[in-house]
């Protein structure tokens, strides 16, 4: 089945913790990028990536990094959360990035 | 930017009435997306849009996309209970480059009561 997988689904954190949450695509999709939902705001670009090798910074990437050494994999590092990255994350994946996006069952991050 | 402008906000309609949800952007759209989120999951896709003037439909829901392909409607005909969520809709910019970012309007909460 083609899909996003993330992990984990749900994470509890403490502040400074640094913390990986996975996205691999099964569909050899070249452009990848993760995003963070908070109420009022709705769904913000954190980063992005083009294909393997080659990311870049979306609207709110303060706080995070990402690196893209296979074309399946894009992890979203958090080196050392604060409480206002408590959000629930989403990846997605698209065959070029003009069409055909597939989302993540999402990550839900509570930095405490 | 480009932003998208969704309304209502909120919707709260009476099982098997039909309803219609709205998405306007400032600039020229490249493609426009509708999604459903059922309250913090995922995004289940429902539709893409193109070409100007195009509609599409999956079971009891259609979006069209105008000419300008600059507003988009959504319209759920018979709602169901089922049919309860967040509906999202998302575009591409015109204008591509390097990142063809997916920006998303910021909902709308869809209650149906039996």
């Amino acid at each position: 089945e083609a899909q996003v997988t993330q992990n984990p689904r749900y994470l509890i954190t403490v502040t400074g913790k640094k913390l990986t949450v996975t996205c691999s695509q099964n569909m050899n999709h070249e452009y990848m990028s993760w995003y963070r939902q908070d109420p009022g705001l709705g769904l913000r670009q954190i980063y992005y990536s083009m294909n393997v090798e080659v990311t870049d910074k979306g609207d709110v990437p303060e706080g995070y990094k990402v690196s893209r050494k296979e074309k399946r994999n894009f992890p979203l590092i958090l080196e050392s959360p604060s409480p206002n990255q408590t959000s629930l994350y989403f990846c997605a994946s698209s065959p070029r990035g003009n069409y055909g996006y597939t989302f993540g069952s999402g990550t839900r991050l509570t930095v405490v | 930017s480009q932003e998208l402008e969704q309304s209502p906000q909120s919707l709260i309609v009476q099982e098997g009435k039909n309803l219609t949800i709205n998405c306007t952007s400032s600039k020229t759209l490249y493609g426009l997306y509708w999604y459903k989120q059922k309250y913090g999951e995922g995004l289940i896709f429902l539709m893409m849009l193109q070409k100007g003037g195009e509609e599409k439909s999956h079971e009891k829901i259609t979006a069209k996309l105008d000419e300008k392909k600059q507003q988009s409607s959504l319209h759920i005909t018979a709602s169901q209970p089922s049919h309860a969520g967040i509906y999202l809709c998302g575009a591409l910019p015109y204008s591509g480059g390097s990142n063809y970012k997916l920006t998303f309007g910021k909902g709308t909460l869809l209650t149906v009561n039996p």
